[in-house]
């Protein structure tokens, strides 16, 4: 079945850097990659998603790349906020075929300094 | 915006009772799924349910477990005989159809003493 390994486990950034966060999976059939953020206590929230037919999707300041050759994919955040602080985790899914059967990531814990 | 909604949202159980967790997915979704996330540890699939049958279940899955749909609106959790290390959030989620995004509930936080 599928594997998913996510790094870092935690990452402290000043406020206005970059953050990265990288995902591993291992089932080729994968081709649905959503990044959820989750506040502690909170659901795991949707941020951004990509889908193995594109390489690269951005939404404003949260931006996601996948290289399905290497079988990984990246969160990137730039100018971050401590807003932003939170726990991220990336999951991926086979569509059409384990329909939602999401396989999550360990979770990065994000820590933005103000 | 319509929302995935859980009930209880706490529930604190003695080892070997039996639980319900309920959920109403979003009205016109078609795709049912619970997860559970143990205290500091990643999201789990358990099982998914499509046309009134599960789809696909994990190993955590057990015969301890099993969902149902007993009306046109809820989807329940039953676990039959509880243990200590069933203590976790359990997140309904539900999708409207194949391809579509996935949206989870707010949880229901199982403590078993």
């Amino acid at each position: 079945g599928e594997n998913v390994e996510q790094h870092p486990s935690t990452l402290s950034v000043q406020e206005g850097d970059s953050a990265v966060i990288k995902c591993t999976y291992s089932d080729s059939a994968s081709n649905y990659f959503p990044w959820y953020k989750q506040e502690l206590g909170k659901r795991p929230q949707l941020i951004i998603d990509i889908r193995s037919n594109v390489g690269e999707k951005k939404d404003q300041r949260i931006a996601v790349t996948l290289n399905k050759t290497a079988k990984h994919f990246s969160l990137h955040i730039t100018e971050t906020q401590p807003e932003d602080s939170a726990v991220y985790f990336c999951a991926a899914t086979s569509v059409g075929g384990s329909q939602g059967n999401l396989i999550f990531g360990k979770g990065t814990k994000l820590s933005v300094k103000p | 915006e319509p929302e995935v909604t859980q009930t209880p949202s706490h529930q604190v159980t003695q080892m070997g009772q039996e639980v319900i967790l309920r959920c109403v997915p979003i009205s016109n979704h078609l795709y049912f799924y619970w997860y559970r996330q143990i205290l500091g540890q990643k999201v789990e699939f358990l099982v998914s349910f499509y046309n009134n049958e599960i789809s696909e279940k994990s190993e955590i899955f057990d015969d301890q477990f099993s969902v149902e749909r007993p009306d046109g609106s809820n989807f329940t959790l039953k676990i039959r005989s509880t243990k200590l290390e069933d203590s976790a959030m359990y997140f309904c989620a539900s999708m409207r159809d194949s391809g579509n995004t996935i949206y989870f509930g707010e949880g229901s936080w199982l403590t078993v003493v």
